[in-house]
């Protein structure tokens, strides 16, 4: 199975600031990766699919980079709204796999 | 608007079986495949199986396999999950979830039900 190690596994930040989260697969998935946030008490909600390609009506203040096996995903200018857990997600080989997640916290 | 809701949630023996629902609505059921992935408590999240749109093909985790069952109905818009031989290790919130993409090159998950909660305890 591939593993998907997502760091840190939690961060406080204030609101405006620029914040990233990273994932190392355990080898190269290409570009096979996704983001979801889930806030406290839902269900997950896909952010970024294929990377980089930002969901339909998600904001523009999320991105998503890299190839291979190391991913980011970056919230430019943190709000208040975006307190949640982040999830990566792998899709080259079944069984699908997600990262531990890593939950963001306004400083 | 798309929606999935869950059901079949409840407190079981470790060992006993239990079956899980998600009805759909607001898109073409039989034009997407339909998975189950779960969250046990506070903890993070796992994938356990996929139904192909026609029902045909399944893949489950390790975790699940041979105990687990993802079916569906498309004649009522529901997949279910079929689970037995429950441990305490399968307790957790149960989700459905709608495969996003139209093409098997790429996956995602784009819409997702509310959850219904599992608790394997004696």
């Amino acid at each position: 199975d591939i593993q998907m190690t997502q760091s840190p596994s939690s961060l406080s930040a204030s609101v405006g600031d620029r914040v990233t989260i990273t994932c190392q697969a355990s080898q190269d998935i290409d570009y096979c990766v996704n983001w979801y946030q889930q806030r406290p008490g839902q269900a997950p909600r896909l952010l970024i699919n294929d990377a980089s390609n930002l969901h339909t009506g998600v904001p523009s203040r999320f991105s998503g980079g890299g190839s291979g096996t190391h991913f980011t995903f970056t919230i430019s200018g943190l709000l208040p709204e975006d307190v949640a857990t982040y999830y990566c997600e792998q899709y080259d080989n079944l069984p699908l796999t997600f990262g531990g997640g890593t939950k963001v916290e306004i400083k | 608007q798309v929606q999935l809701v869950e059901s079949g949630g409840g407190v079981v023996q470790p060992g006993r079986s239990l079956r899980l629902s998600c009805a759909a609505s607001g898109f073409s059921f039989n034009d997407v495949a339909m998975h189950w992935v779960r969250q046990a408590p506070g903890k993070g999240l796992e994938w356990v199986g996929v139904v192909s749109k026609s029902g045909s093909d399944e893949s489950y985790a390790d975790s699940v396999k041979g105990r687990f069952t993802v079916s569906r109905d498309n004649s009522k818009n529901t997949v279910y999950l079929e689970m037995n031989s429950l441990k305490s290790a399968d307790t957790a919130v149960y989700y459905c979830a709608r495969e996003g993409a139209a093409v098997t090159t790429t996956h995602y998950f784009d819409y997702w039900g509310q959850g219904t909660l599992v608790i394997v305890s004696s």
